[in-house]
């Protein structure tokens, strides 16, 4: 079974200071990394992709990726109350799309 | 530009009655996919469809049946509706693997 491992949270962080999120994946034969954004009651929308070892920046957020220790994150900087949402981690190891369980994000004001 | 559209948005079952969801994208995307979101469960694959024609299981297909009537139209079936089918289910358009996933605005549905 190829999984996503993220910890469910919850994630507090004060306004305006760096989120971290964490993901790991099983799956060596991996090529995509997909971090998606859930609020609640809504759908999932993409915010980030990453495709290659090291970092990719866009605006106030960074993922990094490692294909040797099998581990995507993202770093969201300057946060604000709207980050607060759920960030899901997603992979896709061959024709399907497979998703973390998701990092509940509270931002504090 | 409607992209990936679900219908019912809610329904209410009673265990045992069937119905079907539909979901309809307009972006001629190849792939579509079936998931269910409980409470801390993220989303899970119950089915996907790769291209026109083909279907696969996915992590939790039990239950469930999928047609893929045309590129366009990826449907979802419950045959027989049990208390534990309650969920959220969301259907998502892939135009290729390394490309973000379309979602539809999701189905609530309770099975009493």
């Amino acid at each position: 079974q190829k999984e996503v491992e993220q910890n469910s949270g919850p994630l507090s962080v004060p306004e305006g200071a760096i989120a971290s999120l964490n993901c790991t994946y099983s799956d060596r034969g991996s090529q995509s990394f997909f971090w998606y954004r859930q609020y609640s009651g809504k759908s999932p929308e993409l915010i980030m992709s990453i495709y290659s070892n090291g970092d990719k920046e866009d605006g106030r957020f960074t993922a990094q990726l490692n294909k040797a220790s099998q581990y995507v994150s993202l770093l969201i900087r300057d946060s604000q109350p709207s980050d607060s949402a759920t960030y899901l981690c997603a992979v896709t190891p061959d024709d399907k799309i497979i998703f973390g369980k998701g990092t509940r994000l509270h931002i504090l004001p | 530009n409607a992209g990936v559209t679900q219908t019912p948005k809610f329904q209410v079952l009673k265990t045992g009655q069937s119905m079907t969801l539909q979901c309809a994208q307009d972006m001629n995307h190849n792939s579509m996919y079936w998931y269910r979101q409980d409470p801390g469960m993220g989303l899970r694959l119950i089915y996907y469809s790769a291209s026109e024609g083909t279907t696969d299981k996915g992590e939790v297909p039990n239950g469930y049946n999928v047609s893929r009537l045309n590129k366009r139209e990826f449907s979802l079936r419950l045959e027989s509706a049990a208390p534990s089918q309650t969920s959220v289910y969301f259907c998502a358009a892939l135009g290729d693997r390394d490309t973000e996933a379309f979602f539809g605005q999701g189905t609530r549905l309770t099975v009493v």
